[in-house]
């Protein structure tokens, strides 16, 4: 079946260092991308998204890649502080006028202080 | 703090009791949606509402009903659940593009469990 999913379950940075997560996805009518990060207790919050006709899209501390030639999808986010610690997920819709998002497994990020 | 707001934030039933989760929204969103997220696992689509109009249901048993009374709330009723059925249920909204090409702006969840 078609599906979203990530490289690294965990990934472990010092504080200030930058991070990178990975996102492998296998549809490719997909054409709308979406980062969210979720911290324990609450419901994911919106990071960044990224449109399939862009290959790159920057935000604050943050940079979504994307490369439709080999499936894949990655999140920067430069000098990593402890308050970015949370799970991270990506998500695709899988094109056409359908409202699904479908959503990866998810990297546990901890940063060390 | 989100702009979905979800309330109860805990919930404890047992499995003959009938519950209520409920959403409410204020940004003129009109698709809105439920899912469900056990631990450690990424959040599952249930059901997608678009101008308060079931859209999506992604074969969810139907002991959960879903509700839309207007463009602001959504309801999602519980009857004679199972204990696997303990998870967040998590509320979210987006805007109404003939199609998902906007975030969906999520809430904290309810947190339930059934005993």
């Amino acid at each position: 079946g078609e599906s979203v999913g990530l490289h690294l379950p965990t990934l472990s940075v010092q504080e200030g260092d930058n991070s990178i997560i990975n996102c492998a996805y296998s549809n490719s009518a997909s054409d709308y991308f979406i980062w969210y990060k979720q911290e324990s207790g609450k419901g994911p919050q919106f990071i960044i998204d990224i449109r399939s006709n862009m290959d790159k899209r920057q935000g604050q501390r943050v940079t979504v890649l994307l490369n439709k030639t080999v499936k894949h999808l990655s999140l920067q986010i430069a000098a990593t502080q402890p308050g970015d610690s949370a799970v991270y997920f990506c998500a695709e819709n899988s094109g056409g006028s359908n409202y699904k998002l479908t959503f990866g497994k998810g990297t546990l990020l901890t940063v060390n202080p | 703090d989100t702009e979905v707001t979800q309330t109860p934030k805990h919930l404890v039933m047992g499995m003959t009791n009938k519950k209520s989760l409920k959403c409410e929204q204020h940004m003129g969103h009109r698709a809105m949606y439920w899912y469900k997220q056990k631990a450690k696992k990424p959040p599952e689509l249930m059901f997608v509402y678009s101008y308060e109009k079931l859209s999506i249901n992604e074969s969810v048993p139907s002991r959960f009903s879903p509700e839309c009374p207007n463009s602001s709330l959504l309801n999602l009723h519980l009857h004679a659940l199972q204990p696997e059925d303990s998870a967040l249920y998590l509320c979210a909204s987006s805007q109404e593009g003939g199609g998902l090409n906007s975030p969906l702006h999520f809430g904290n969840g309810t947190r339930l469990t059934v005993t």
